[in-house]
């Protein structure tokens, strides 16, 4: 697609439950980002893929919260367990390279809307 | 570890007046800056960035941003505003070292700007 495309747009859970959220990255970009926005505050990293590995995973606020992007191309943030803290704006974003994500050319998604009831 | 502090969470103006967004950041080590838009349903978007060089920079639509190292700010202006500037602006530092962490986006809390006609 000509974007980051980011499935679903929102998403409504239970307290407990297992929630997946999917990011299509631009084709061809090879670095893709994970990125939290609670209310009120700024975009906060996650976790970082060169290629199919976690490269930088030190955003990630506990082991409930897991990511893959085993082809080196979509990418699944995996969270377990919900809690209501968990509830947040979740954003992706994909560089043509990890050099470029580095000097800004990053391309978001529009994110998905977490809510945890 | 960086942080990028926006004191303005709201800046309502009328349209073809002057507007400032003001940025500053803490950082132990040199760092990039940019500013990036999120219009109203889309995702963020890059308006521009420091690298080095000029610390006085300019986007395309009529931004500009200033780095002052002594102050570290890098506050953003445009001397007249349109209805179509109405969106959510971020400011945001990445370490310029390659290293742990190099590649985490750190965001200010953003500013919404809202143009009155």
């Amino acid at each position: 697609g000509a974007g980051v495309s980011q499935t679903p747009s929102n998403k409504v859970t239970e307290k407990g439950k297992y929630v997946e959220l999917r990011c299509d990255p631009i084709s061809g970009h090879t670095a893709l980002y994970w990125y939290r926005q609670s209310l009120g505050q700024g975009p906060e990293f996650l976790i970082y893929f060169q290629g199919t590995g976690a490269a930088d995973d030190s955003g990630l606020p506990n082991d409930r919260f897991f990511a893959v992007r085993p082809e080196g191309s979509v990418s699944t943030l995996k969270i377990q367990r919900t809690e209501r803290g968990d509830s947040a704006v979740y954003l992706c974003a994909s560089s043509l390279m990890a050099t470029s994500g580095r000097t800004g050319e990053l391309f978001f998604g529009e994110g998905s809307r977490l809510t945890v009831l | 570890a960086q942080s990028v502090t926006q004191l303005d969470s709201q800046v309502p103006v009328f349209e073809e007046a002057p507007v400032e967004l003001r940025c500053n950041y803490s950082s132990s080590v040199s760092v990039y800056l940019f500013w990036y838009v999120q219009y109203p349903n889309q995702g963020l978007q890059l308006l521009l960035k420091y690298l080095s060089g000029s610390t006085l920079v300019e986007s395309i639509n009529g931004f500009e941003a200033e780095f002052n190292k002594s102050q570290t700010s890098f506050h953003l202006r445009k001397p007249s505003v349109h209805i179509s500037d109405t969106a959510e602006y971020f400011c945001a530092v990445i370490p310029i070292y390659s290293g742990a962490g190099s590649y985490q986006l750190t965001f200010g809390k953003g500013t919404k700007l809202s143009v009155i006609p």
